[in-house]
């Protein structure tokens, strides 16, 4: 079992370029997020899906898309990227909607807007 | 507005002492509150949880504290080791807006000194 994997792990990006940054589970898990965290800042959620085809806004969604095409993947994609989206991104999967169902985390990606 | 709250960025602790990690809330719909632990570019792994209608929670050298009153909870590590040095994420969820998302704090970073 890989759990969640990130593709790809670093990415530098000039100011208004786009990207799309893959997120996988093997875990068969319903839900998927997308976080970002910031320096001396806690993880946001930017986007989540409840499912295949479904996807829903969360705290700092502006700037972002998201797909969810299969149950196992989650895409975020940057149209254009702005130096204001320098991160680490974080994708997570968690089995079901329960606020008690532990997330599974992935290693990250660090993107870098110049 | 910071809705959870880790005042102490760094937290330093001698081998085998006790490291004791605090967590505030501010929103009383929280009814259930995790600890993230995360190393170096990895991503955060699940430490302990606790649900609101309880107070204490252990795990192994691993306690968690809730005190709904003063709106705290801490983590008690004993004794600590060195393979604690991580940052450790305090989140809490609760029907926010409809939904129970997490909701992170800033985190602690703490080293034990061997």
């Amino acid at each position: 079992n890989a759990g969640v994997t990130q593709t790809p792990k670093f990415r530098v990006l000039k100011t208004g370029q786009s990207m799309t940054l893959l997120c996988a589970q093997d875990m068969n898990h319903e839900y998927m997020y997308w976080y970002r965290q910031d320096p001396g800042m806690g993880l946001r959620l930017i986007h989540y899906s409840v499912g295949e085809g479904t996807t829903a806004k969360g705290e700092v969604p502006d700037g972002y898309n998201v797909s969810r095409l299969k149950k196992q993947n989650f895409l975020l994609g940057l149209e254009s990227a702005a130096p204001s989206q320098t991160s680490v991104y974080f994708c997570a999967s968690s089995y079901s909607i329960s606020h008690t169902d532990t997330q599974y985390f992935g290693p990250g990606t660090r993107l870098t807007v110049l | 507005d910071q809705q959870v709250k880790q005042n102490s960025p760094s937290l330093s602790v001698q081998e085998g002492r006790i490291s004791i990690l605090n967590c505030d809330y501010t929103n009383s719909m929280f009814d259930y509150f995790l600890w993230y632990k995360k190393y170096p570019a990895e991503g955060p792994t699940f430490l302990i949880s606790i649900s609101s209608i309880k107070d204490k929670n252990e795990d192994g050298r691993f306690t968690v504290f809730l005190n709904k009153s003063a709106k705290h909870l801490s983590l008690h590590i004993v004794p600590s080791q060195p393979g604690d040095s991580a940052v450790y994420f305090c989140a809490a969820s609760g029907p926010l807006a409809g939904s129970y998302q997490l909701t992170f704090g800033k985190g602690t970073k703490l080293s034990v000194i061997p």
